[in-house]
């Protein structure tokens, strides 16, 4: 059975990081791309960042490019999600999702039970 | 803004036949995905490709598309299907994922 757990939210100042990690059991990590949705209090979901299987196609949502890096250990069975500058808009329930693929464009194929950031002072 | 539009409500009496749509220049290049979420809850895969239902997904969900079009048909809807419903595909660049806005399944 998959699993993903995500963890490392928290309360953060605006201007602040934060670090998300994403531990990953149940499938071979190396064999899937990896991604970060977001969703805001009440909102839609918005891709945040997607990593191919060998960390070798990265891609960002406009609206974190810059402020987020995306990474990934498959030895760890762990993908990761380093958040810099930190604004309010960041705000959102952080969910990392397996690609159906070794691509990274998707489909979404699991879901882990997220992770809640809240950015404020 | 979403580079793919979705009604924002959609109903559907009990055991109707109910088309949540999804519109975007991309769906013309590449397969939509879609999702169900209720609430507190992550959301699922439901259908994917040109009309894959991951396993355990009811066969009364079926996806197509035509055009700049792609649908999420729900055929006999039951109650345990009222929640939100997002499609996913690739941006008109290719290079970035995207979502719809949601559509809120209301089922009566």
């Amino acid at each position: 059975e998959v699993q993903l757990v995500e963890s490392g939210g928290g309360l953060v100042q605006p201007g602040r990081s934060l670090r998300l990690s994403c531990a990953a059991s149940g499938f071979t990590l190396d064999d899937y791309a990896m991604h970060w949705v977001r969703q805001a209090p009440g909102k839609g979901l918005e891709w945040v960042s997607g990593i191919s299987w060998n960390s070798g196609s990265i891609g960002y949502a406009d609206s974190v490019k810059g402020r987020f890096t995306i990474s990934r250990d498959n030895a760890k069975n762990s993908l990761y999600l380093q958040m810099n500058s930190l604004r309010a808009e960041d705000t959102a329930l952080y969910y990392c999702a397996k690609d159906g693929g070794y691509s990274a464009y998707g489909p979404f194929t699991d879901w882990g039970q997220g992770t809640l950031v809240t950015v404020s002072s | 803004s979403s580079e793919l539009t979705q009604d924002p409500a959609v109903s559907v009496a009990l055991g109707q036949t109910v088309r949540i749509t999804c519109q975007g220049d991309s769906l013309r290049s590449y397969y939509a995905s879609w999702y169900q979420q209720k609430p507190g809850q992550a959301p699922v895969l439901v259908i994917y490709g040109k009309n894959n239902r991951p396993s355990g997904i009811p066969d009364r969900f079926s996806g197509s598309s035509s055009g700049n079009t792609a649908s999420l048909t729900i055929t006999g809807a039951q109650a345990e299907d009222e929640a939100d419903y997002y499609c996913n595909s690739r941006d008109s660049s290719g290079n970035h994922l995207v979502f719809g806005g949601g559509a809120k399944l209301t089922v009566l």
